[in-house]
C-alpha cells in the first residue's frame, strides 16, 4: 500500500534562518507532488507541484522554493525565512495518470512557527 | 481561473442536528469536485468526490451533489456526531496546462459539534 512520510512534525525557527521540509512517498511510482501551505484562517494554498524528477511549477513567488531529486522524494526549502513563512504545511501525492477525478494524499503535516 | 468559494465558519451546531456547508465553484472546464476533511493535528482525507453533473457523493453519512447549473457542491449530513468535528475543505480539480489536473481548494469551513 502507498504512504506518505513528512517530517519533521513541528518546527520552531529563527527569522533569517534556512528551512529543509522533506516528504517521501512509497508504494508508487511517478506519482504528482505538491506543497501546500495553511495559514491560519486562511485556508489552503498551493505553493508547488511537481509531474516528475527535477519539474518543478510554482504558483507563488515567495523565498521559498522546491526541489525534486528522486522521483518519490519532494523538498520544500529557504535560505531565509520570514515571520510570515509560518504556518502548517502539508505535502500530497496523486496517481498522476492525467485524470480529473485524481485524488490528493495528505501527509501529517509540518508546523512551522518563525519568532 | 478557478476558484472554490466556501461559507465562513465556525459552524457550531448541536449533536443529530442537520449539517449543510455551503459551496460553490467556477471553472474554465468541467471539474471533478471534491470534500476533504482535516481533523485536529492532521492532514487533509478525502471525504467524498463527484466527477459529473447530477452525481452525488456519498461517505460516513456525508453527501453532496455536484449540480452543474448551481456551479455548487454543497455538503450535508442528517445527523452530526461529536466526532463529526473538523475542518471541511471544497475542492476541484481541473486541468491546468501541460495536461495536469492541478486541485484548487476552498478555505475550508470549521466544524463544531457539542454533545
Amino acid at each position: 500500500s502507498q504512504t506518505i512520510h513528512q517530517w519533521p512534525a513541528t518546527l520552531v525557527q529563527p527569522v533569517g534562518s534556512p528551512l529543509s521540509l522533506e516528504c517521501t512517498v512509497e508504494g508508487t511510482s511517478n506519482p504528482n507532488l505538491y506543497w501546500y501551505r495553511q495559514a491560519a484562517g486562511r485556508g489552503l494554498q498551493l505553493l508547488f507541484y511537481s509531474v516528475g524528477i527535477g519539474q518543478i511549477s510554482s504558483e507563488v513567488p515567495q523565498n521559498l522554493s522546491a526541489s525534486r531529486p528522486q522521483d518519490r522524494q519532494f523538498i520544500l526549502s529557504s535560505k531565509k525565512l520570514l515571520l510570515s513563512d509560518s504556518g502548517f504545511y502539508l505535502c500530497a501525492w496523486s496517481d498522476g495518470r492525467g485524470i480529473s477525478n485524481e485524488k490528493l494524499f495528505f501527509g501529517s503535516g509540518t508546523q512551522l512557527s518563525v519568532l | 481561473g478557478n476558484s472554490v468559494t466556501q461559507m465562513e465558519g465556525p459552524v457550531t451546531l448541536s449533536e443529530e442536528a442537520f449539517l449543510t456547508i455551503n459551496c460553490t465553484y467556477t471553472a474554465t472546464g468541467y471539474p471533478s469536485l471534491f470534500w476533504y476533511v482535516q481533523y485536529p493535528g492532521e492532514g487533509l482525507q478525502l471525504l467524498l468526490k463527484a466527477t459529473k453533473a447530477d452525481d452525488k457523493g456519498s461517505n460516513k453519512g456525508f453527501e453532496a451533489t455536484y449540480r452543474k447549473e448551481t456551479t455548487s457542491f454543497h455538503l450535508e449530513k442528517g445527523s452530526v456526531q461529536v466526532s463529526d468535528s473538523a475542518v471541511y475543505f471544497c475542492a476541484l480539480s481541473d486541468q491546468a496546462s501541460g495536461g495536469s489536473y492541478i486541485p484548487t481548494f476552498g478555505r475550508g469551513t470549521s466544524l463544531i459539534v457539542h454533545p
